[in-house]
């Protein structure tokens, strides 16, 4: 069964810091990984898409990184901003059944003014 | 291009009854998944439908049945509502196969009293 864990749990940083949230999977018979955020009481907002056979994705200050053999992403946010304080969810979909997304607790980030 | 978009927001309702969720899934988009994300945790697969059928169902009592139409839209329907149940419940839509990524609707927040 596909485990998904996100760390850290909370972040909380400076205004035009860089940082970085991971996530790591159990199973790596994966399609892809999807990263989201989450504002709160909000829907997901996909933020990027990395298919298995790419090593990482890129849109503004973000980027993503995929290394299916050892079962983990990265995400990067570059020169943070106060806007980009929400909850961030990585999800694999498994290549079984439904390819259901299985998800991540997520990371809260908080980045301070 | 329209997103996913979901109906009603917010809702609440009592212990025991039953209760109708509804999606229409993005344009282009033949595949709908529900997800009930519990406060503080990732979101849990509920059921996919695909075509009409359903083709993939999590841990999830059959209390929680669902529907999809021929224009691809869906409802979730919940029986014998319990506390539990309370949660925001999230629709996605994705073209045929994992490959695409999801896309998420704004989710409904459901409160059993």
């Amino acid at each position: 069964k596909q485990e998904v864990t996100q760390i850290p749990a909370a972040l909380s940083v400076p205004e035009g810091e860089n940082l970085v949230l991971n996530c790591s999977f159990t199973d790596s018979a994966i399609y892809n990984l999807q990263w989201f955020r989450q504002d709160p009481g909000k829907g997901l907002t996909s933020l990027l898409l990395i298919q298995s056979s790419q090593r990482e994705q890129t849109s503004g200050r973000l980027n993503a990184s995929l290394d299916k053999s050892s079962g983990r992403s990265t995400l990067y946010i570059a020169a943070s901003q106060p806007g980009d304080s929400a909850t961030y969810l990585c999800a694999v979909p498994i290549r079984t059944g439904a390819n259901n997304l299985f998800f991540g607790t997520g990371t809260r980030l908080t980045v301070i003014p | 291009e329209t997103g996913v978009t979901q109906s009603p927001t917010h809702l609440i309702k009592t212990r025991g009854q039953q209760v109708t969720l509804r999606c229409s899934s993005q344009s282009g988009h033949n595949t709908v998944s529900w997800y009930q994300q519990a406060l503080g945790q990732g979101p849990q697969f509920i059921f996919q439908y695909y075509r009409e059928e359903e083709n993939g169902r999590g841990n999830f009592p059959p209390r929680f049945s669902g529907l999809q139409f021929p224009n691809y839209s869906s409802e979730l329907n919940v029986n014998a509502l319990e506390l539990d149940d309370s949660a925001l419940y999230l629709c996605a839509s994705s073209p045929q196969g994992a490959n695409y990524g999801y896309t998420f609707g704004s989710g409904t927040r459901l409160t059993v009293v």
